[in-house]
């Protein structure tokens, strides 16, 4: 089946600091990831969509300037936390749609718990 | 905007006994998923449903999708310890985009 990896899967940085997290689809192509904030014991939340070629569509409330997306390739979106807080530590998600019959399916990244000290 | 909610947010039971988790969405949705999490874990793809009053099992987990298309169900006959986990239903956003709007889970635990 469909694979998608993230990396790292854990991280701690100090506050202040930036920090890159990679989603990959492993075989196969995605024009749209989505990335998701988890905090514990919460539902996942939807932080932005990220484009190929394009820029991220982000969710209301979540900072653009913060939380940059890039998608540089059909595999590849990248998330940067930037000048990360405390508040900021959460379980952050990707996922990828592929089509399927009859309808799209989301594969989920095994997520980046960030902590920020 | 579109809402999904999800009852109950915790329940727990005895290992053999029933669980229910109830899904309703504020709009018509096109198809509703499931999903189940692990604790440490990532969401795992359980189902999805696509037509109106559709019912699928998959061995003693039943999903059912409302007649409206706006609620559905989850039922999980004798549970067991492996069934420890939150509970995620899923619906899309309007058009075909892939976005997910996701309910806010029940955290299912099981006595032994």
């Amino acid at each position: 089946g469909a694979v998608v990896s993230q990396h790292p899967s854990r991280v701690i940085c100090k506050s202040g600091t930036s920090v890159k997290i990679e989603c990959r689809s492993l075989d196969f192509q995605a024009t749209t990831m989505f990335w998701y904030r988890q905090f514990p014991k919460q539902s996942l939340m939807l932080m932005a969509t990220s484009n190929e070629g394009s820029k991220a569509t982000y969710e209301q409330g979540v900072e653009k300037d913060k939380f940059l997306i890039n998608h540089a390739s059909l595999t590849l979106s990248t998330l940067t936390v930037t000048s990360a807080h405390p508040e900021d530590s959460s379980f952050y998600i990707c996922s990828a749609p592929r089509q399927g019959l009859p309808v799209m399916r989301q594969y989920f990244g095994p997520g980046t718990r960030l902590t920020v000290t | 905007g579109q809402q999904v909610m999800q009852i109950p947010q915790y329940q727990h039971v005895q290992e053999g006994e029933d669980f229910t988790t109830y899904c309703n969405s504020s709009t018509t949705l096109s198809n509703i998923q499931w999903y189940k999490q692990r604790p440490g874990g990532h969401p795992v793809f359980l189902i999805q449903l696509v037509k109106s009053g559709e019912v699928k099992k998959q061995k003693r987990l039943t999903f059912q999708f409302g007649e409206a298309k706006k609620n559905s169900s989850l039922h999980i006959t004798a549970t067991q310890t492996t069934d420890v986990g939150t509970y995620f239903c899923a619906g899309h956003g309007s058009g075909n985009t892939g976005k997910l709007i996701f309910g806010q889970g029940t955290t299912l635990q099981v006595k032994p």
